[in-house]
């Protein structure tokens, strides 16, 4: 069964940074890429960043450019995603996500998402 | 970007009805379309991908038809847990681009 694990939510200031991170089991996690996706409260989806199933390939939204950055163990099976100078607008909770396979499929799994909150 | 639009925003449909709903993207993705479904507070479900093919477990019910910049979500019966929110998202360019999501609720 496959199943993604996201941690690292929480609480930081504006300006502040966080640490995301997804555990993934159930299937050959180097052979897929994956992405985060991100959803304020109250609203829709934001594709936030994707990276390619061996890493040397990422992407971001213009909305994170430069703050975030997208990264990955194939060793640990782990997703991660650095978050810098992090703003109000940056509340959301953040889920990861599997690609279907040959980039342009959508994504077939979801985490169930890490909540995090930018306030003073 | 790609510009992803959903219409209509909300959809007032009674159980058995069919539904219909839209995605339009400002230009042309191919194919690279899926449909997801959402929940209160559950993650997306990934419905249709490659704008017609059903997801494993998707029931038939639902159907996915489209390509270029035109694309349809279509619903034979709707059935009580149906219900949600449903987004388009086209996977051809980047950045990957999500409409803003179609409601389907109860009549």
């Amino acid at each position: 069964e496959v199943q993604l694990l996201e941690s690292g939510g929480g609480l930081v200031q504006p300006g502040g940074s966080l640490s995301l991170s997804c555990a993934a089991s159930g299937f050959t996690f180097s052979n897929y890429a994956m992405s985060w996706v991100r959803q304020a409260p109250g609203k829709g989806l934001e594709w936030v960043s994707a990276i390619s199933a061996g890493g040397g390939s990422t992407y971001y939204a213009d909305s994170v450019k430069g703050r975030f950055t997208i990264s990955r163990d194939n060793s640990k099976n782990t997703l991660y995603l650095q978050m810098n100078s992090l703003r109000a607008e940056d509340t959301a909770v953040y889920y990861c996500a599997k690609d279907k396979g040959n980039w342009g499929s959508g994504f077939d799994y979801w985490g169930q998402g890490t909540l995090v909150t930018v306030s003073s | 970007e790609v510009v992803m639009t959903q219409s209509p925003a909300t959809l007032s449909v009674s159980p058995g009805e069919r539904a219909t709903l839209s995605c339009r993207a400002s230009q042309s993705v191919s194919s690279n379309l899926a449909w997801y479904q959402q929940k209160p507070g559950q993650a997306p479900r990934l419905l249709i991908y490659d704008a017609s093919t059903r997801a494993t477990g998707i029931p038939a019910r639902f159907s996915g038809s489209g390509s270029g910049t035109e694309f349809t979500l279509t619903i034979s019966s709707l059935q009580s847990e149906d219900f949600a929110v449903y987004y388009c998202q086209q996977c051809n360019n980047w950045p990957r681009t999500f409409g803003q999501g179609t409601k389907v609720e109860i009549k």
